[in-house]
């Protein structure tokens, strides 16, 4: 089984530009999570979806953010316009069930913006 | 509120010592999930192992055990005989209501 696969893996862009990360959970996953690793902050949650339904966005810093999960095989994270402290590792994770339950995690995609 | 609490920031030991990664937890809720993943220098987060609140018995997996007490609230992890590839950053996770990771200790194996 293929895990979380996201995209790009890396990219580098320049301030005030949109940023678009992609993510493809598990097959058969109800659950799908976006996080933020910085130095700084840690391991954030951003936002998760249950059933395709953003059940929690209280993490996503601010309104430049966004993310949308149109069907259940595809999820985005958004930002508009970037920032050079949205720099980070952003992942996307899956899990079988609504929490309490194993989260598995994409690779990550490494953001920075000059 | 939840909260994982990981006091160790930064732990260096020699390959084959034994090492105690500390984890504590905080919540409300009687039903929930303990986590610990490990993230390597390549930067992927790998899941190691998943614990209820109901089951308190220790696992051992290999040179890996995990140790939950519910009346300190700690689920910490031992490494037996550490390696050199055990040099990671492990994070422990508190889902209940939601996921809650902690900061993390990185553990650095010397050869």
């Amino acid at each position: 089984d293929a895990g979380v696969i996201q995209s790009p893996r890396h990219e580098v862009t320049e301030m005030g530009q949109e940023v678009t990360l992609r993510c493809k959970p598990i097959s058969g996953h109800n659950s799908l999570f976006w996080y933020r690793q910085t130095m700084m902050r840690g391991l954030e949650l951003l936002i998760y979806f249950n059933n395709n339904v953003p059940i929690d966005d209280s993490g996503m810093p601010e309104d430049r953010f966004s993310a949308k999960m149109p069907n259940a095989s595809f999820s985005t994270l958004k930002i508009q316009p970037s920032e050079p402290r949205d720099s980070a590792v952003y992942f996307c994770a899956s899990s079988p069930r609504q929490n309490r339950d194993t989260i598995y995690f994409g690779e990550g995609s490494w953001l920075t913006v000059v | 509120a939840q909260k994982v609490t990981q006091a160790q920031t930064e732990i260096s030991v020699v390959e084959k010592e034994d090492v105690t990664l500390d984890c504590v937890y905080e919540t409300r809720d009687t039903t929930y999930y303990l986590f610990w993943y490990k993230q390597p220098p390549s930067g992927e987060l790998v899941f190691l192992i998943r614990r209820n609140s109901f089951d308190e018995q220790n696992e051992i997996s290999g040179r890996y055990s995990w140790n939950f007490q519910k009346s300190t609230s700690s689920f910490n992890f031992t490494i037996t005989a550490s390696q050199v590839v055990d040099s990671a950053v492990y994070f422990c996770a508190l889902s209940a209501w939601t996921v809650v990771f902690g900061p993390g200790t990185r553990l650095s194996v010397l050869p």
